[in-house]
């Protein structure tokens, strides 16, 4: 089974709905990120957490929430979903605890199309 | 500032060729990390190799290799002999220790096609 799970993995959705993405990990890790890329640009941080209390924001958290829900779990919610929000969206895990600590792994991914 | 320059958009190689996609960085920082991700046509991250600022050994995993050079703020990855499965999306990566793994700043990626 993959350490970094993702759900769904294609969504397809208008303008203006709800949306949450959601990741679960089984590795044990503290930290958790949400990334996004597009085309061209690289991928790009959303937000992140250290733990289930600790959440920041990245580079481009306008238009996003997230929740932590506990350590193994981090979703990611578009209240009002725009069409510049269609992209492929990544989390991501690290474990500060280890001497790896600045390695990130990364989900499947889920393929976000906004109408 | 943090940048990850990886100028190489797209490459295409035959399949036995060797092929090398550059990665320049900028950061003010001491001490940082750099990695490589690849991207197969599937889409999911891989994550391939981490290399502190400390250690400027060359790696070699099989038929890849990293060449990491502080002078020149470049940290270039080779595939030897080239495969159809090495056909992916390959990005360059940088954290700075200081600031902790939340701040990963990627490259923009270089793909690279390996024709049969």
């Amino acid at each position: 089974d993959a350490d970094v799970t993702q759900t769904p993995r294609n969504r397809i959705t208008k303008t203006g709905k709800r949306i949450m993405l959601e990741c679960s990990q089984t590795k044990g890790h503290d930290r958790m990120y949400w990334y996004r890329q597009d085309p061209g640009l690289g991928l790009r941080l959303i937000y992140y957490s250290f733990d289930v209390k600790d959440i920041n924001k990245g580079e481009i958290s306008d238009g996003y929430s997230v929740s932590r829900q506990a350590q193994a779990k981090f979703s990611l919610s578009l209240e009002s979903a725009i069409p510049n929000q269609t992209a492929l969206y990544f989390c991501a895990t690290s474990d500060q605890g280890t001497s790896e600590g600045d390695t990130q792994y990364f989900g499947p991914g889920t393929r976000l199309t906004v109408l | 500032a943090q940048k990850v320059t990886q100028a190489q958009t797209e490459i295409s190689v035959v399949e036995k060729e060797d092929v090398t996609l550059d990665c320049v960085y900028e950061t003010r920082d001491t001490t940082y990390y750099l990695f490589w991700y690849k991207q197969p046509p599937s889409g999911e991250l891989v994550f391939l190799i981490r290399r502190n600022s400390f250690d400027e050994q060359n790696e070699i995993s099989g038929r890849y290799s990293w060449n990491f050079q502080k002078s020149t703020s470049s940290f270039n990855f080779t595939i030897t002999a080239s495969q159809v499965v090495d056909s992916a999306v390959y990005f360059c990566a940088l954290s700075e220790a200081k600031r902790g793994a939340n701040n990963l700043f990627f490259g923009t990626g270089t793909r690279l096609t390996v024709i049969p």
